[in-house]
């Protein structure tokens, strides 16, 4: 299984600020994910990042809101943009390990914005 | 749309008995069935995941049945402990980099 650290492992944020969050995992990967997680709520997939390409958003998610890079096979972010008290959720990233269907998930960010 | 229905979403159980979570999916193109367990302040970590060529898999206390044809599957966790007190979510996806769909969670209590 793979290995996923996410920096910052919470954040208190001011409304129409911007964070950006880390995800580094310790081996290659191809595809990573974002996910947002709402306090008691199921996961909602935001976007899927592929090494060497644009990120694709899920239905609800936008590039400019929340903007994706992945400039390696063992590295991602995500920035929330102009933050709004309804942003506040954990974020998590997760990997599929190749060839098995299965994704492992970071630790999350614990996001609030007042 | 919900394609992955799971109930319920809170579950009391007291020690030692057996904890039961049932899903229901619509999508025939799933072909992966996996379970998460998260517990408050961390992320989801995999529990047991089942593919539909068998009706049953266990790995210790935890069990998967699944059934195909109803399109359903359950995760039975026997001899329930206080420390499996945690969130619970049946999962689906398609074969090879297909999203995940989750279901809504289970929020289980194990009480002495």
């Amino acid at each position: 299984s793979a290995v996923i650290s996410q920096k910052p492992s919470r954040d208190i944020c001011q409304r129409g600020t911007s964070l950006t969050i880390q995800c580094q995992v310790d081996s290659q990967v191809t595809m990573m994910f974002w996910y947002r997680q709402q306090p008691g709520q199921s996961l909602t997939l935001i976007a899927t990042a592929n090494q060497g390409s644009e990120a694709t958003y899920e239905s609800g998610f936008v590039i400019d809101k929340f903007p994706i890079s992945r400039p390696n096979l063992t590295f991602s972010t995500l920035t929330v943009s102009n933050m709004s008290p309804e942003d506040s959720s954990i974020y998590l990233c997760s990997v599929e390990s190749p060839g098995t269907d299965t994704q492992y998930f970071g630790p999350g960010t614990r996001l609030t914005v007042l | 749309q919900q394609q992955v229905k799971q109930s319920p979403q809170s579950l009391i159980v007291q020690k030692g008995g057996i904890s039961i979570i049932n899903c229901a999916y619509e999508n025939t193109a799933f072909d992966y069935f996996p379970w998460y367990q998260q517990f408050p302040g961390k992320g989801p970590a995999l529990l047991i995941a089942i593919r539909p060529d068998v009706s049953e898999k266990k790995e210790g206390r935890f069990t998967i049945s699944f059934n195909k044809s109803a399109k359903q599957f359950s995760l039975h966790i026997m001899d329930s402990q206080p420390g499996d007190s945690a969130t619970y979510f049946c999962a689906a996806s398609g074969r090879g980099y297909q999203k995940v769909t989750f279901g809504i969670g289970t929020k289980l209590q194990v009480i002495p």
